[in-house]
């Protein structure tokens, strides 16, 4: 499978743990994205990141959440002390460049706070 | 402030006939526009975009219409395929700058057999 993997798939925390959700890119892509549904919301821009730097990460939010994108392996979204309103699904997507290149999804990982 | 709009939650249309998607932005910095479509429990899938210099873009059974002087896009789908019920989303962004993409709410469409 040549495209996006994200896992886990689902994820189940208790409030006050952390959470990592990771996702590879597809093959050639140096561009990574985040973003982030609610139920019966479009996808909000979380941050933009290449190797092993972040571009823009003006979605996400200040406390708790971080995201990085290592020369080797994948990219981590993590958050930390998770809270209930942090329960949505996390859709990573990819893309070779900048400019008229569409991103491509991965299939989400759906986060449940107890 | 919502940038994207999306403003039917719903279409409905019977197989065979036209499905007509439609979008307004309110950001005149956009200038690449995307419609992605949604199944159940997956990540969206890229369907067709188009350049704010042309105001068409045709693939197949899709074509996307660009209204700049309006800041309205729409996304006409024919023949509409059982196939096609999903939720479909806009998507614009700005380039040269961020590559962050602003996706609207999405309209569910729904085609019956």
């Amino acid at each position: 499978n040549a495209g996006v993997m994200q896992n886990p798939r689902h994820l189940v925390r208790r409030r006050g743990q952390e959470a990592r959700l990771r996702c590879s890119p597809m093959k050639g892509h140096s561009h990574v994205y985040w973003y982030r549904q609610l139920p019966e919301e479009g996808l909000k821009f979380m941050v933009y990141l290449q190797k092993e730097n972040i571009i823009d990460e003006s979605g996400m939010p200040k406390e708790r959440f971080s995201a990085e994108f290592p020369k080797e392996g994948p990219s981590i979204l993590r958050i930390q002390q998770v809270v209930r309103g942090d329960s949505a699904a996390y859709f990573c997507a990819s893309s070779p460049s900048q400019g008229n290149q569409p991103q491509h999804f991965g299939d989400g990982t759906r986060l449940s706070i107890l | 402030d919502q940038q994207v709009k999306q403003n039917s939650p719903s279409l409905s249309v019977q197989e065979g006939r036209i499905s007509i998607l439609n979008c307004d932005y309110t950001n005149s910095m956009f200038d690449y526009f995307l419609w992605y479509k949604k199944y159940p429990a997956e990540g969206p899938t890229f369907l067709i975009s188009i350049s704010s210099i042309k105001d068409k873009n045709e693939d197949g059974r899709f074509t996307v219409f660009l209204n700049k002087s309006a800041k309205h896009l729409s996304l006409h789908i024919v023949p509409s395929q059982p196939g096609d019920s999903a939720v479909y989303f806009c998507a614009a962004l700005t380039q040269g700058g961020s590559e962050k993409l602003v996706f609207g709410k999405g309209t569910k469409l729904t085609v019956n057999p």
